[in-house]
């Protein structure tokens, strides 16, 4: 089993839908958890954390529930900007060594 | 601020040649990482210096040798490099404490390497 998985994707949805993307960890050490933003042939961007009490950043919700070693994001009210593949990330320590990144979930946001 | 840089942009390698990717910051952190990106795996670690004089390996170090030149710069050498080393390389460097294991990684703009 790998350690980070994520939907395969992709994801096509038209503008102003509300999509939802899974992941799962298998390390139950595991500490911080992120989801990251990458464009076509750009480099990962950090779109946000993930608390253990969930945490939302304008059409952004992301979840974190650590029993069932499970995250999600939520993006509502989708624009065509937010076309990308999104990368699901999970650090079992303080420092960047243990950065698990997830395969990525690609997202087309269609006019 | 620049953030992270990395050189070249792109490369073309024939089996058995070597060269060094480049990668400075100027965020004044103190931990900085090597990671390789194919498709459908997902970025893996090659390896990380957790602080200035420190070099560890990461998930895939074979093949590839690294140098933490001074705070701001990390080397990548590839000694002779080989067609699975294919790949688009990213740097990155982050403020690492004991404090909070949230952490974020800034990353290059990345090198896309072709070795033929």
């Amino acid at each position: 089993r790998k350690e980070v998985e994520q939907d395969p994707g992709p994801f096509n949805v038209p503008e102003g839908a509300t999509v939802a993307f899974n992941c799962t960890y298998s390390n139950s050490a595991s500490q911080s958890f992120f989801w990251y933003r990458q464009d076509c042939r750009k480099e990962p961007k950090l779109l946000m954390s993930v608390y253990s009490s969930g945490n939302e950043d304008g059409r952004f919700t992301a979840q974190l529930n650590r029993a069932s070693q499970y995250i999600s994001l939520l993006i509502r009210d989708s624009k065509l900007s937010d076309s990308a593949t999104y990368l699901c990330v999970v650090n079992a320590d303080n420092y960047g060594q243990n950065f698990v990144f997830g395969p990525g979930t690609r997202l087309s946001v269609l006019p | 601020n620049a953030g992270v840089t990395q050189t070249p942009k792109f490369q073309v390698l024939k089996t058995g040649q070597s060269m060094t990717l480049q990668c400075a910051q100027d965020m004044n952190h103190n931990s900085m990482y090597w990671y390789r990106q194919d498709p459908g795996m997902g970025l893996r670690l090659i390896y990380y210096s957790a602080s200035e004089g420190t070099t560890d390996k990461g998930e895939v170090p074979n093949g590839y040798n690294v140098s933490r030149l001074n705070k701001r710069e990390f080397s990548l050498r590839l000694e002779s490099a080989a067609p699975s080393q294919t790949s688009v390389y990213f740097c990155a460097s982050s403020y690492s404490s004991f404090d909070s294991s949230y952490n974020e990684q800034f990353f290059g703009p990345g090198t896309r390497l072709t070795v033929l």
